[in-house]
């Protein structure tokens, strides 16, 4: 079945850089990758999504990218802000339609 | 996207006792979720609940610990059985109103036994 690898466990940076979320996964059938970020308390909340035909897509401060050669995809995040800080998981479809998640990313802005 | 509530929020239970949480949502859905979500962890599938059918559990999670109701399109119920202190977590449940994958989660229910 689907596996989604994701690093790094945690990532500390300053306001105002940038930061990086990367995944890989295993089934080259998957076609559907979404971005969830999960503050203290409360659910997780889909912030970004790709699918396989498009290799990039952006929104505002988070960017997603996409390589279906390498099984891997990356999340990026412009101008940390400190309302960043959270815990971001990647998630890939498998083929019965559900949803695979990664371990999570404890992301800390430092002011 | 979806408006989902949960209920209760946070319990605290004893041991042997059993807990049933409450999953309403704000428009028609035919795809539910339920998912655990333990201490510092990831999020692991308990079950998939769809309106007309059986609940379908994943490996490790059974009917008769998890039992399920999904009496219609709006609300569903997950009940942890016979608890012990390795079912403190949080419980959520989700929705994929379009059937294309997209899954909006509730606010979760933070349980811990005693």
């Amino acid at each position: 079945g689907e596996n989604v690898e994701q690093h790094p466990s945690t990532l500390s940076v300053q306001e105002g850089d940038s930061a990086v979320i990367k995944c890989t996964y295993s089934d080259s059938a998957s076609n559907y990758f979404p971005w969830y970020k999960q503050e203290l308390g409360k659910g997780p909340q889909l912030i970004i999504d790709i699918r396989s035909n498009v290799g990039e897509k952006k929104d505002q401060r988070i960017a997603v990218t996409l390589n279906k050669t390498a099984k891997h995809f990356s999340l990026h995040i412009t101008e940390t802000q400190p309302e960043d800080s959270a815990v971001y998981f990647c998630a890939a479809e498998a083929r019965d339609d559900k949803i695979i998640f990664g371990k999570g990313t404890r992301l800390h802005i430092l002011p | 996207s979806a408006v989902i509530s949960q209920k209760p929020s946070r319990d605290i239970c004893q041991r042997g006792t059993s807990l049933t949480i409450q999953c309403q949502v704000d428009s028609q859905v035919t795809m539910m979720f339920w998912y655990r979500q333990q201490p510092g962890q990831s999020l692991t599938l308990i079950a998939t609940a769809n309106q007309g059918s059986e609940a379908t559990y994943e490996s490790g999670f059974v009917i008769d610990k998890f039992p399920i109701s999904r009496p219609n399109l709006t609300f569903s119920t997950l009940t942890v059985s016979n608890m012990s202190p390795e079912d403190s977590s949080i419980y959520l449940c989700s929705v994929d109103r379009a059937g294309a994958g997209e899954q909006y989660f509730g606010p979760g229910t933070r349980l811990t036994v005693t």
